[in-house]
């Protein structure tokens, strides 16, 4: 199973909107929904922000938005904040023991 | 409120077996109708899942380290453990348990990690 890609970085200033993409093929991604997006604040533990593509848990503001076209997941973070500065992990799960993640995008609030 | 405390040594020799704890608090593992898993984030690298267990016993793990894996279920003490064998530097890592939503593939449930170091 390959690794989902990921930009290693991206930044935005606060109040602004920033998307994160990522990629797989059109054996994965492009055709299995069980995308999830998770938060990491480096020494905390991980948070899942974003569940089967588009569906957000109870407590994560709707800031956080996630989508799909084709073979690419996108997580879109609306209004910027200081404390949206983390470490972004997608993950895709294909069935069977196919669980995958990205390499992680780390976001700098300006 | 659901808790998970990873523990382990810390340090582990290269090629013996790096052995971790995940103790469950504010909740039964044998009760629930989660899996538990552990994932793994070697330094300046992404998260790895490594493999979950049922409190039935049923188990699956990443291919790319299924030879070298086992996880236990202690439901009595509350608490799962993976054993991982024949250990490299490439092993290092921050390991994590969580809760693990098997049908839709989710982690809704962390610890705070536990870093294992695989050195001389």
């Amino acid at each position: 199973q390959s690794a989902l890609t990921q930009p290693p970085s991206a930044s935005g200033s606060p109040g602004q909107s920033l998307t994160i993409s990522c990629t797989g093929t059109s054996r994965d991604v492009g055709i299995y929904n069980y995308v999830s997006w998770y938060q990491h604040h480096p020494g905390r533990a991980p948070k899942l922000i974003i569940y089967e593509v588009s569906k957000r848990p109870s407590g994560v503001p709707d800031r956080f938005s996630g989508s799909k076209t084709g073979n690419t997941a996108s997580l879109t973070v609306s209004g910027l904040q200081a404390e949206d500065e983390a470490d972004y992990y997608c993950s895709l799960y294909a069935g069977s023991n196919n669980l995958v993640f990205g390499g992680g995008t780390k976001v700098t609030v300006l | 409120q659901l808790q998970l405390q990873e523990s382990g040594p810390g340090l582990v020799k290269p090629s013996e077996t790096l052995s971790l704890t995940c103790t469950v608090s504010g909740g039964s593992i044998s009760t629930s109708t989660h899996y538990w898993g552990f994932i793994r984030q070697p330094p300046g690298k992404g998260l790895e899942w490594i493999g979950s267990i049922h409190n039935s016993g049923s188990t699956y793990f990443n291919p790319s380290l299924q030879s070298r894996i086992a996880i236990f279920v202690d439901t009595s003490k509350n608490h799962y453990s993976l054993k991982l064998t024949s250990v490299t530097a490439a092993d290092t890592a921050v390991y994590y348990c969580a809760t693990h939503d098997r049908r839709q593939g989710l982690f809704d449930q962390w610890g705070q990690g536990t870093l294992a170091t695989v050195s001389s």
